[in-house]
C-alpha cells in the first residue's frame, strides 16, 4: 500500500463533535490528498497538500480543514461533524504534480459514521 | 469543470468471458486517463493508464482504448478470473495539471461468476 497508514480505520461519532483523521506516509512524497467516497459519487477531492504547510481546497471542502506540519503527516479535521459527512475517507499520495508519471497511491481508508 | 460518466454501474460476467467498462468525459483538454481497481476493504489501485497520443494500450489481460473525437475511453478485461471481481473507477485530467484536477467516474462493480 505504498507506505500509507490511515488512522483510525473505523470511527463512530456524534453530530456536532470534532473529528480528526490522520494520514501517515513513509514514501517522502510531496503531494498528499484527502478524498471521500460515497455511493453514486465515486471519489471526490476534499483538500490536498503540495508541501509542508501548503494546502488547497478541492471539490468538496466545505466543513473540512487540513494541516500538514511534517512531510509525512496530513490531517483532516471535521470541526463539527454532520450526518452528511458519514463516508469512507481515503488519503492518497503522489511524488510529482503536473507530470505523467505521477499516479495516486491510496491508503486503505477510514470509515466514519456520524450519528 | 470536467464531468466523467461511467457505465455500467454493475456488471456480472461468467468466468473466462470478457468485460467492458465505458467512460465518457466532457472536457476536450483532458488527455490523461487512468483506471483504478478497488478490492473490498482497500483503497483504489492504478491498473492501467493511457495518454491522448495513444489510441490503445495493453497489459496482459487488460486493455484500454481511447477515442478522443467521441470523448470516450473503455477498459477491456479478457479471460476474466475470480480475482477480477472488484470496483473499477475511470478518471480523467488535463496533462498540464496535477492530480488535484483528476475527476473520477462513479465506479463499476464487476462480479465474476464461477
Amino acid at each position: 500500500d505504498a507506505g500509507i497508514t490511515q488512522s483510525p480505520r473505523h470511527k463512530v461519532t456524534e453530530t456536532g463533535t470534532p473529528v480528526t483523521l490522520r494520514c501517515h506516509q513513509t514514501e517522502n512524497h510531496r503531494y498528499m490528498y484527502w478524498y471521500r467516497q460515497d455511493p453514486g459519487h465515486g471519489l471526490r477531492l476534499i483538500h490536498y497538500s503540495y508541501g509542508v504547510k501548503d494546502t488547497d481546497k478541492g471539490e468538496v471542502s466545505d466543513g473540512y480543514s487540513v494541516s500538514r506540519s511534517k512531510t509525512e503527516d496530513f490531517l483532516l479535521t471535521l470541526e463539527s461533524a454532520t450526518s452528511s459527512q458519514t463516508s469512507v475517507y481515503f488519503c492518497a499520495i503522489s511524488p510529482l504534480g503536473a507530470a505523467y508519471n505521477s499516479p495516486l497511491h491510496f491508503g486503505n481508508g477510514t470509515r466514519l459514521t456520524v450519528t | 469543470g470536467e464531468n466523467v460518466e461511467q457505465h455500467p454501474s454493475t456488471l456480472s460476467v461468467q468466468e473466462g468471458d470478457s468485460a467492458v467498462i465505458k467512460c465518457t468525459y466532457s472536457d476536450s483538454a483532458s488527455n490523461y486517463f487512468p483506471w483504478y481497481k478497488q478490492e473490498l476493504g482497500k483503497g483504489p489501485q492504478l491498473i492501467i493508464d493511457i495518454r491522448s497520443n495513444v489510441g490503445e494500450k495493453k497489459d496482459q489481460r487488460i486493455a484500454v482504448t481511447l477515442n478522443k473525437t467521441a470523448k470516450h475511453f473503455s477498459l477491456h478485461i479478457t479471460e476474466t478470473q475470480p480475482e477480477d471481481s472488484a470496483v473499477y473507477f475511470c478518471a480523467a485530467r488535463p496533462v498540464n495539471f496535477g492530480n488535484e484536477k483528476l475527476t473520477f467516474g462513479t465506479g463499476t462493480r464487476l462480479t465474476i461468476i464461477p
